[in-house]
């Protein structure tokens, strides 16, 4: 079983819809959750940061975090074309090393 | 901030040949610095991680002497590929680990160089 497991896609929606992205994954040490967007021929740039457990909110992203079912989330509002993009998960438990999900191919069309 | 310049971000060169990749934080120290690779369509490889001031420890399958890591400095990392075939032909991407550790657990990523070997 892989640590982390997420949908590679991919997602095509309209411009304005709520994209909802997931991952899931097996070890329950993992404390820090990030996601990544990534353009094509460009390194990830790092979207969101939680600590444990909870919500974040940043401008149309949330990222939420359930640590009792071993699933994050990332959700964007009023999607964008510019959002096209593909989207990584990565955890750590002490930050010594990271795991990342395959990606989750995002097209917004307008 | 949490600025990472990697350098260059496209290079061709001839096999046989060795290249050298810088990556920067520009605005942070980083006591940790990892190299991936990744080719198209797929999720990023862990290739090292490397500690500044002592030798980088290499994932499973990847030949040290063959991609040369050197982290001197709390803000410079490189990575040499030597003696380049095209079978290295990839996208190297680096990223760096804030000094301090707890809320500064996460990595802040390069851009990228797309290595093209003749």
């Amino acid at each position: 079983q892989k640590e982390v497991e997420q949908d590679p896609g991919p997602l095509s929606v309209p411009e304005g819809a709520i994209v909802s992205l997931n991952c899931t994954y097996s070890n329950s040490a993992f404390q820090y959750f990030m996601w990544y967007r990534q353009y094509s021929r460009k390194g990830p740039e790092l979207l969101m940061y939680t600590y444990s457990s909870g919500n974040k909110e940043d401008g149309r992203f949330t990222a939420q975090v359930d640590k009792s079912s071993k699933y994050i989330s990332l959700f964007i509002r009023d999607s964008q074309p510019s959002d096209s993009a593909t989207y990584l998960c990565a955890m750590s438990q002490s930050g010594n090393q990271f795991y990342f999900g395959t990606g989750t191919s995002l097209t917004v069309i307008p | 901030g949490a600025v990472v310049s990697q350098h260059p971000s496209r290079v061709i060169c001839k096999s046989g040949t060795s290249v050298k990749i810088e990556c920067r934080s520009l605005d942070f120290q980083a006591t940790t610095m990892f190299w991936y690779r990744q080719f198209p369509k797929q999720s990023l490889m862990l290739m090292a991680t490397s500690n500044e001031g002592s030798k980088a420890t290499y994932e499973q399958g990847v030949e040290k002497d063959k991609f040369l890591i050197n982290h001197a400095s709390l803000t410079l990392s490189t990575l040499t590929v030597t003696s380049a075939h095209p079978e290295d032909s990839s996208f190297y991407i680096c990223s760096a680990r804030p000094q301090g550790g707890g809320s500064k657990n996460i990595q802040y990523f390069g851009a990228g160089t797309r290595l093209s070997v003749l």
